[in-house]
């Protein structure tokens, strides 16, 4: 599958704890983003990459949130000291970066339930 | 605040029938625009785009959306659903120098029934 990936699928852990999600975007794909989708909404943009370099953050982004890009390939997303504010589908997207290719194709997302 | 509206946010129809879903956004300047749609239990999947050019576009599965700038919306039409459109559709806009973010409207909730 050459789609982009992303690890783990579901996570389910406690107030206050810290965990990473992965994000593999289609290999060529120069721009990544990161979004969230709460129960009834429309996903919510969150950061976006392109390479290694984070060019734009949300307001969404609290403190607690960090992303990056080391190499400009994979992307991780931490959250530290969960809340239940927290629980959302997590998506990740990647895009050719070519300024008249915007389409961004989808990852299946990482659910997370923050107990 | 800029924003997409989506106004229908559960449909039902019978196979056979006519779709129009609405999209509306409240950006003031050059947008490109996508309907992604959500099949249960797969990710999101680019249904179709317009970036410029006839205001007409079609895409895959035989759906269509036309763009009406005067009336900031980009609506989805399909002339007949099938059972296997169920789905959940979402509209989503990129202003173009707003960075390369996508806002996405709440989503319809198709069910096309037999």
């Amino acid at each position: 599958d050459t789609g982009v990936s992303q690890d783990p699928r579901h996570k389910i852990t406690k107030r206050g704890q810290n965990v990473t999600f992965r994000c593999d975007p289609i290999s060529e794909h120069n721009r990544l983003y990161w979004y969230r989708q709460t129960l009834g909404q429309g996903p919510e943009f969150l950061t976006y990459f392109q390479n290694e370099a984070q060019l734009e953050k949300s307001r969404l982004l609290s403190d607690r949130f960090s992303a990056e890009r080391p190499k400009g390939s994979f992307s991780t997303l931490e959250i530290q000291r969960t809340e239940q504010g927290d629980s959302a589908m997590y998506l990740c997207a990647s895009s050719p970066g070519r300024a008249t290719y915007n389409e961004q194709f989808f990852g299946p997302g990482t659910r997370l339930t923050v107990l | 605040a800029q924003s997409v509206s989506q106004h229908n946010h559960h449909v039902i129809l019978s196979e056979a029938a006519s779709l129009e879903l609405g999209c509306n956004y409240s950006y003031g300047g050059t947008v490109n625009l996508f309907w992604y749609v959500q099949y249960p239990g797969q990710h999101l999947q680019l249904l179709l785009k317009y970036f410029s050019g006839d205001p007409l576009v079609k895409g895959i599965k035989g759906f269509e959306a036309e763009f009406i700038k005067s009336k900031f919306s980009f609506n989805l039409r399909k002339p007949s659903v099938q059972w296997s459109d169920t789905a959940e559709y979402f509209c989503a806009v990129l202003l173009r120098g707003g960075g390369n973010k996508l806002t996405f409207g709440t989503g319809t909730q198709l069910k096309v029934e037999l």
